[in-house]
């Protein structure tokens, strides 16, 4: 069964600029979550999308937004970057059937703003 | 609010001794826990889950982690160190269908 893919593995991007980040989760998974993961701040939740509804979402400005799609594959935009975007952005599903449903995490894509 | 503390940022043991990860919950209800490991540059795997069913869980690649109530610690442990444990670990808890996690611990094995 494949994984969580999340592309592109490597971004880097002049401040001012957006990007979007996409996962495609593990089949059946209806529940995505985005993180971000910096050395200072450890895993920040963004947000989290259930059958193409925010359920969840985090303290992050609104240039910080998410979409999820009818197969569940999910996409992460930020507008504006500021150099302090500068982090690895982690993408997670689960079936959310319950508490006790492990997230399954991707390998993150690591976004460099200049 | 809810919150999960690891105890210690940095561990180091030689290879072959005992691994300890100590991780602490804050929850008014029995919570979820779980761990997971992080080898640089990719995401979190999960190492091991506490759903209740048994206090001391047993996870993959030999480690475990045992739940106690009235200490509220979820620490997860090994027998023996091995090379390739060198990672980070995360602690986590899923209350109400949120997830909190722990700030990690970034375990190196002496050689």
């Amino acid at each position: 069964k494949a994984g969580v893919t999340q592309t592109p593995r490597y971004l880097i991007k002049t401040r001012g600029q957006q990007v979007t980040l996409s996962c495609s989760p593990i089949s059946g998974h209806r529940s995505v979550s985005w993180y971000q993961q910096t050395p200072g701040q450890g895993l920040q939740f963004l947000f989290e999308y259930f059958s193409e509804t925010q359920r969840n979402k985090g303290n992050f400005p609104g240039r910080f937004s998410g979409r999820q799609f009818s197969n569940s594959r999910s996409e992460m935009n930020v507008s504006t970057l500021e150099l302090g975007d500068s982090a690895l952005y982690l993408c997670a599903s689960s079936f959310r059937t319950g508490e006790s449903s492990p997230l399954h995490f991707g390998n993150g894509t690591r976004l460099t703003v200049t | 609010a809810q919150s999960v503390t690891q105890l210690g940022s940095h561990v180091s043991v030689s290879e072959g001794a005992l691994v300890l990860l100590r991780c602490n919950y804050s929850s008014s209800v029995p919570p979820y826990l779980f761990w997971y490991v992080q080898y640089p540059n990719q995401g979190l795997q999960l190492l091991l889950k506490y759903t209740s069913a048994a206090t001391l869980v047993k996870g993959i690649n030999g480690f475990e982690a045992e739940f106690k109530k009235s200490e509220t610690s979820f620490h997860l442990t090994k027998p023996s160190a091995h090379m390739s444990d060198a990672a980070e670990y995360f602690c986590a808890q899923n209350t109400g269908n949120q997830f909190y996690f722990g700030t990690g611990t970034s375990l190196t094995v002496i050689p």
